[in-house]
Formats: structure tokens, sequence, C-alpha cells
């Protein structure tokens, strides 16, 4: 069945590192792919998203392109900064898991200024 | 604009009592979900409604149950509290589509002493 793979957690980098979380998926078919992010004591927000092979999502700095040839899906920033702590989770949904979202386990991160 | 709006926020129960989390959605949304978040995992979908009229089990259904009221309601029902089922729960809400993200509201904490 269809699954996503995140790298472990915690990753723990001072403000301005370049950050990179890990995403790989497995799935029959042409998954959309997504990053959700979820704030302390908050819900789930959509981060960005990529519905075919060789898309770019991008919102707030982060960005994440849909590699098919590798299967992944690795979110990418820049410069972090402290506001950026949080937990990211990539999800893929696709018709053969009837447009459910599947999930990762999450990647929490953490920001020291 | 609301989105997805749970009630209530907190909720502390005893073994055996019974409660129902409500969720609603503003967005004219055909498909709905509940999950449950514990303490580092991911999320995992306890039952979804992908139209009025229509719940499907997800991947932790027992001891769970749901009603869709209407298009925008879609309650879950604990019968029996256990302490197992301490934990954060969320609904989402989405269009049908793969490419369609879901909306989640803040969740619900609960507690089951």
């Amino acid at each position: 069945g269809d699954s996503v793979t995140q790298m472990e957690g915690p990753v723990t980098l001072s403000e301005e590192a370049f950050l990179t979380i890990n995403c790989t998926y497995t799935a029959t078919g042409y998954p959309s792919l997504f990053w959700y992010v979820q704030y302390p004591g908050e819900g789930l927000q959509l981060l960005l998203k990529a519905t075919k092979a060789d898309d770019k999502g991008s919102n707030k700095g982060f960005e994440a392109t849909y590699r098919k040839e590798t299967t992944s899906f690795h979110l990418e920033k820049g410069s972090v900064q402290v506001s950026d702590s949080a937990v990211y989770f990539c999800a893929l949904s696709a018709g053969d898991s009837n447009y459910q979202l599947i999930w990762g386990a999450g990647t929490k991160l953490i920001i020291k200024p | 604009n609301a989105g997805v709006t749970q009630t209530p926020k907190f909720q502390v129960l005893k073994t055996g009592q019974s409660m129902t989390l409500q969720c609603a959605q503003d967005m004219n949304h055909n498909s709905m979900y509940w999950y449950r978040q514990d303490p580092g995992m991911g999320l995992r979908l306890i039952y979804y409604s992908a139209s009025e009229g229509t719940t499907d089990k997800g991947e932790v259904p027992n001891g769970y149950n749901v009603s869709r009221l209407n298009k925008r309601e879609f309650s879950l029902r604990l019968e029996s509290a256990a302490p197992s089922q301490t934990s954060v729960y969320f609904c989402a809400s989405n269009l049908v589509g793969s490419n369609q993200p879901q909306h989640f509201g803040d969740g619900t904490r609960l507690s089951i002493l």
C-alpha cells in the first residue's frame, strides 16, 4: 500500500541555518504531495503542495520539489528562524487510497537563537 | 472565515463516561475526517465521511462512533471512555480529489482518568 517515510527528529538547528527535512514515498499511480506544519498547541496547517512530477511547491520561504524518479519530496528552507520551530508532516493523496491522506510520522524542528 | 470548528477544546472524563466531540466546517467541503494524535506519533485516522450520508472506518475505529449529521457537521462519539483514548483529536475536511488539501480544526485535548 501507499506509505510516506520522513526523517526522524528532532532536528535541531541554529537560526539562519539551512534546513532539509527528507520525505520519501511509495505509491502506485500519480499522487499529490503535501507538507503540513503544526505549531505548538495548534492544529495542522497546509504549508505547501505539489500535484505532479517536477512541480515545486513554495510558501513562507519553504520549498519542496516533487521528484518522481527518486520518489521524494524533501522540504528545504535557506535560512530558518526561531519561529519555524514546529512539527512538520509530509503526506500524500492518491486514488488508490481513496484520496485519503497518507501521513508521515512527523519531524520536530527546533531552532535555537 | 471560521473554517473547521471543533468543540470542546479541552475535556476531562472519567473511565466509562461518554461524550461527543463536535466538528463543523463552513467551506462546503464534501469529505470530513476524524484523527487522533498521540505524543511522538503522527496522525491516525479514526473515521471518515467521503460525502454526506456515508461514513467509513479508518485505521483505529474501535471504541468510537461517528455521525455525519449534514454536509457541515461530523461528530465523534466515545460511548465508554477508556484511558487509552486520552489523546488530541483533530477534525479535518476537504473537497473530493487527490490534489485537495485537508483543512484542520484546532483540536480537542481529551484526558480520560
